[in-house]
């Protein structure tokens, strides 16, 4: 059984430009959830979807939006990138209402 | 609203000492509560979970109490290791609506021979 899976592990990218992160599911899961963990902090919710629909978000601007396919593979997408989003974004995947599992992250770094 | 609070880091122990971090939660109704463990670099992985009060939650040593009376998910092990030293996440599931986490700032320990 395989993972979650994010893509890529690290990119560098300039302010004001925009940014892609991936994240494959587990197998089985159709619960994708988001999240932002600034250096030193806890990770904070973004939002989640299920079943290719948002279902909650957290205190983030509407440049921070995603998508959810219909094998529940996930994407996080941020415009307007500024200095304050450079963090690690880590995926988790889940069924409806269990634990969550976590992949292994993504590395952005904005200058 | 719903909070996460934990004790600072970083916890300095030498191996086979005995391990308290502390928990403290704020939260309407019944959350679940979690650990989640952050290896250098890496993902989190749950550690363990207790879904309501009372529940004891274990795994690898490591143990934690769903205390209602207290609001507080301590998490303890009797005998760290070396491999043990990374950073620990307290976490809450608020019940219903979404399935989202609410975490503490995390505790890095380190353990050392």
């Amino acid at each position: 059984e395989t993972g979650v899976t994010q893509s890529p592990t690290h990119l560098i990218k300039t302010r004001g430009q925009q940014v892609t992160l991936r994240c494959s599911s587990q197998s089985g899961h159709n619960t994708v959830s988001w999240y932002q963990q600034a250096l030193g902090q806890g990770p904070q919710f973004i939002f989640q979807y299920y079943r290719e629909e948002e279902n909650g978000r957290g205190n983030f601007p509407p440049r921070f939006s995603g998508l959810q396919f219909p094998n529940y593979s996930s994407e996080l997408n941020v415009n307007a990138l500024e200095l304050d989003d450079s963090a690690l974004y880590l995926c988790a995947s889940s069924p409806p209402g269990q634990e969550q599992y976590f992949g292994p992250g993504t590395r952005l770094t904005v200058t | 609203g719903n909070s996460v609070t934990q004790m600072e880091g970083p916890v300095t122990l030498s191996e086979e000492a005995f391990l308290t971090i502390n928990c403290t939660y704020t939260a309407t109704g019944y959350p679940s509560l979690f650990w989640y463990v952050q290896y250098p670099g890496e993902g989190l992985q749950l550690l363990l979970k207790a879904t309501k009060a009372d529940d004891k939650g274990s795994n690898k040593g490591f143990e934690a109490t769903y205390r209602k009376e207290t609001t507080s998910f301590h998490l303890e092990k009797g005998s760290v290791q070396v491999s043990d030293s990374a950073v620990y996440f307290c976490a809450l599931r608020p019940p219903g609506g979404t399935d989202k986490l609410i975490f503490g700032t995390g505790t890095r320990l380190q353990v050392f021979p």
